[in-house]
């Protein structure tokens, strides 16, 4: 069936360093996807997103690039920090209006400083 | 402002048993919506309310499951009888609730309900 799924479970990387995070999806019809950032004991927080009318945004050390072609989603975090250790999680939202979030697996992200 | 807040935080129940999560969203948020992340997987859907009413039910597992939102508020998710496989962490989030198909209102998310079923 269709689902958003990512690539990579785990990514380590040094501090300081650049963060991408891949995610994949399969339902063409989805207009709108979000990553979320989900710390230890924490629910799921919202970091950026993203309509399938573009393909680049960006946030404070965040960019998610969206690639229609190829169905595809990546979120690169910048000068990353101990702080952004935690897991990562795309989402989409396959209609537009307050509708239920459909999330790939996550990626677990670890920050060696 | 307080954000969405659940109780309990942690539960341990055996196979069998009834456990009642409780979901508080944000003080005025229409849309208040149920999720689940079963271990090694991904979290996914299982409910939404808008106000009182369900809107859309279709991620609920089976009738083990009894969501309600009376007075359109809080929220609680009862689970009876619970069986092994319901072990997860629950999360709930809530939006304020905009006009649909022009305007998406971001979740968001409680700290989650970790349930362990033995």
């Amino acid at each position: 069936g269709e689902n958003v799924g990512l690539h990579l479970p785990t990514l380590s990387v040094q501090e300081g360093d650049n963060s991408i995070i891949n995610c994949a999806y399969s339902n063409s019809a989805s207009d709108y996807f979000i990553w979320y950032k989900q710390e230890s004991g924490k629910g799921p927080q919202f970091i950026i997103d993203i309509r399938s009318n573009m393909d680049k945004r960006q946030g404070q050390r965040v960019t998610v690039l969206l690639n229609k072609t190829v169905k595809h989603l990546s979120l690169q975090i910048a000068a990353t920090q101990p702080g952004d250790s935690a897991v990562y999680f795309c989402a989409e939202n396959r209609d537009s209006g307050n509708t239920p979030l459909v999330f790939g697996k996550g990626t677990r992200l670890s920050v060696i400083a | 402002e307080a954000g969405v807040t659940q109780f309990p935080s942690h539960s341990v129940i055996e196979k069998g048993q009834t456990v009642t999560l409780r979901c508080d969203p944000i003080s005025g948020h229409d849309n208040l919506y149920w999720y689940r992340r079963v271990m090694g997987k991904e979290i996914k859907f299982l409910l939404h309310f808008v106000k009182e009413s369900k809107q859309d039910e279709s991620g609920m597992p089976n009738n083990r499951f009894l969501a309600e939102r009376t007075g359109g508020t809080y929220s609680t998710l009862k689970v009876q009888p619970a069986e092994l496989e319901d072990s997860g962490v629950y999360f709930c989030a809530s939006s304020p609730g905009g006009e649909w198909g022009t305007f998406w209102d971001e979740q968001f998310f409680g700290p989650g309900t970790r349930l362990t079923v033995l």
